[in-house]
């Protein structure tokens, strides 16, 4: 399959571990932010969304969390399984303003059963 | 429902020559979107169509272009390859993007690799 690149942070955990996946973003007038996955061969699929007005997000094993102080997205994946292996981004847009998103560099998690 | 297509999924061109990258957005939606990924720079945005016009354009250089038909279905083309346009191409549709989020369905990418 198609494989993002050689450049990107790695984060590297055992089957059931929980993950921390980090990402800080450059705007400080975001208010929109979205995690994207990419697997193998395959084109990003979004994950989970946050608004600025908002400090955390729960979804079904993830969490986003924001820290609006710091520019500081993280991404929890909880009971990481072999099938969360891909690459994650997180993406900050200004709402109403802008409907293209600009996408951090991606962190690669590897989860080894 | 069938997601976005993009063909060819695999390309090999020279430096000088130019290519035609196709993408078929979901059926319904109206704004495509293509995106240049590579290890060095990441995602970054090309440029968006919604009803046959360009909406919005990233910081590109002219020789690449793009168009949407009718049907919405997109191609985009790059003339006179360079080494470094060796990149993975991702088109996204989405039902409307014109403030606030609309969700954008990621196409799995037209390889592209100039020798």
């Amino acid at each position: 399959g198609e494989s993002v690149g050689l450049h990107l942070p790695t984060l590297s955990v055992q089957e059931g571990d929980n993950s921390i996946i980090n990402c800080a973003y450059s705007n400080s007038a975001s208010d929109y932010f979205i995690w994207y996955k990419q697997e193998s061969g395959k084109g990003p699929q979004f994950i989970i969304d946050i608004r600025s007005n908002m400090d955390k997000r729960q979804g079904q094993r993830v969490t986003v969390l924001l820290n609006k102080t710091v520019k500081h997205l993280s991404l929890q994946i909880a009971a990481t399984q072999p099938g969360d292996s891909a690459v994650y981004f997180c993406a900050e847009n200004i709402e109403w303003e802008s409907y293209i998103p600009t996408f951090g560099r991606g962190t690669s998690l590897i989860v080894h059963p | 429902k069938a997601g976005v297509t993009q063909t060819p999924r695999y390309l090999i061109k020279t430096r000088g020559q130019q290519v035609t990258l196709s993408c078929s957005p979901i059926s319904g939606h109206r704004s495509v979107s293509w995106y240049q990924q590579t290890p060095g720079q990441g995602l970054q945005f090309l440029f968006e169509y919604f009803s046959e016009t360009q909406r919005n354009k990233g910081n590109f250089p002219g020789r690449f272009s793009g168009r949407q038909f009718s049907n919405s279905r997109s191609e985009m083309n790059v003339s006179t390859l360079e080494l470094g346009d060796s990149a993975l191409y991702l088109c996204a549709s989405s039902l409307e993007q014109r403030g606030g989020y609309n969700e954008q369905f990621f196409g799995p990418g037209t390889r592209l690799t100039v020798l």
